[in-house]
């Protein structure tokens, strides 16, 4: 398995402001997974992050809004820009040791973020 | 379109009461089917992976399986502190994990 960390593991944002969320692995992994858990929901995946190249945006989610970093392989970030009230979320990362021959995901603890 | 489907949304069980969770799916060439744990506040506490149908998988007091339809898991004389949701998801062609809204378990003493 993998050990993630996300900080912060929650915050409290006004209307129009941005917050970076930072995600750390334990080990080295190719793919990392940036997820949204919207309240009494279940998790939609945001993008994909592989390190050495361009984040995947899944739709209805778009860079400008959700930019995110990949800069080596034990670390991603994701910025919530621009927020509104409809962003209060858990924002969770995970990864997958596909690359070990496994295609099992392991999440983080996520961000609770609430946007007043 | 990708598809999964648990049933029910909530269980109510007494401790000692066995019941079973379904997670039906439709998912365009499925890798494997995830089982995870979620707890009030935390990110998903990953269960089991299972990869072809007839395939069994056994931790504590649950147990998954699967078919070329749908996943079961099952929970063998249950504890309060099985109490969670449990979250099924289905990995596609390209890694990506499709949830199911979830089934909340709650086991009373």
């Amino acid at each position: 398995s993998a050990v993630i960390s996300q900080k912060p593991s929650r915050d409290i944002c006004q209307r129009g402001t941005s917050l970076t969320i930072q995600c750390q692995v334990d080990s080295q992994v190719t793919m990392m997974f940036w997820y949204r858990q919207q309240p009494g929901q279940s998790l939609t995946l945001i993008a994909t992050a592989n390190q050495g190249s361009e984040a995947t945006y899944e739709s209805g989610f778009v860079i400008d809004k959700f930019p995110i970093s990949r800069p080596n392989l034990t670390f991603s970030t994701l910025t919530v820009s621009n927020m509104s009230p409809e962003d209060s979320s858990i924002y969770l990362c995970s990864v997958t040791l596909g690359d070990r021959g496994s295609y099992e995901q392991y999440f983080g603890p996520g961000t609770r973020l609430t946007v007043t | 379109e990708d598809q999964v489907t648990q049933s029910p949304e909530a269980l109510r069980l007494q401790e000692g009461e066995s019941s079973s969770l379904n997670c039906s799916y439709t998912v365009s060439g499925l890798r494997g089917l995830f089982w995870y744990r979620q707890d009030p506040g935390k990110g998903p506490e990953f269960l089991f992976t299972l990869y072809s149908a007839g395939e069994e998988k056994e931790k504590e007091r649950l147990k998954a399986t699967l078919t070329k339809k749908e996943s079961f898991l099952h929970i063998t004389a249950p504890k309060p502190e099985d109490s969670a949701t449990y979250l099924c998801a289905g990995i596609d062609s390209w890694g990506k994990l499709q949830f199911g809204a979830g089934t909340q378990v709650v086991v009373t003493p």
